[in-house]
């Protein structure tokens, strides 16, 4: 298993650019986050998904656009890409168990992002 | 509201002991904790769930005091391996809306 795969690991962007980020899970995981995470930082959590089709606004989703339309795959989209983007981003996913709807979260290794 | 951990750095020599505390000003359903090391991404350790279960490391322990809105992680005989920063990650009620600390650097030196 690949486990939770981000693309890609790095990324420069001129201010206004847009760019989409994409992460995919094999583990038939239901749950699925994206995070930014700036230096010394912990993570915020931008959008997320509780299944196929569904999305959901976290801490700080301004700027940022997510779609969910296979369960594997997690896009997340900077429509104009602002210099305060800049951050490292980290896509996670966890699987939902009955009776439970909180467990460990798996992450990708990040993408790095700067805006000029 | 994101939940509050102390202290915001540790320095340890190996074999001493550490705690690292977690604090949410709203009821917690649960509480997970994640170690990162520089450059990496976060590695599971620890969840704590409302009513007492728990899933984890095995040479890490926690507790949760659900009255206290608390969880507080112990390691114990700290070793070389066990320096990075340390998150907790909260959950008030929105299955899958997480909330995480800005966590804790710890350093262990030989």
């Amino acid at each position: 298993n690949a486990g939770v795969t981000q693309t890609p690991k790095f990324r420069v962007l001129k201010t206004g650019q847009s760019m989409t980020l994409l992460c995919a899970q094999d583990m038939n995981h239901e749950y699925m986050y994206w995070y930014r995470q700036d230096p010394g930082m912990g993570l915020r959590l931008i959008h997320y998904s509780v299944g196929e089709g569904t999305t959901a606004k976290g801490e700080v989703p301004d700027g940022y656009n997510v779609s969910r339309l296979k369960k594997q795959n997690f896009l997340l989209g900077l429509e104009s890409a602002a210099p305060s983007q800049t951050s490292v981003y980290f896509c996670a996913s966890s699987y939902s168990d009955s009776g439970r709807d909180y467990n460990e979260q798996f992450f990708g290794p990040g993408t790095r992002l700067t805006v000029l | 509201q994101q939940p509050v951990q102390s202290p915001q750095a540790v320095i340890l020599r190996e074999g001493e002991d550490a705690v690292i505390n977690c604090s949410s000003s709203k009821a917690l359903y649960s509480v997970h904790w994640y170690r990162q090391k520089h450059g990496e991404a976060p590695v599971f350790l620890m969840i704590l769930l409302k009513g007492g279960e728990q899933k984890g490391h095995e040479k890490i322990s926690a507790s949760f005091n659900e009255k206290k809105q608390q969880s507080s992680l112990y390691l114990t005989a700290s070793q070389l391996s066990y320096s990075g920063t340390y998150f907790c990650g909260t959950e008030t009620g929105n299955a899958g809306k997480s909330t995480f600390g800005d966590g804790t650097t710890l350093t262990v030196k030989p």
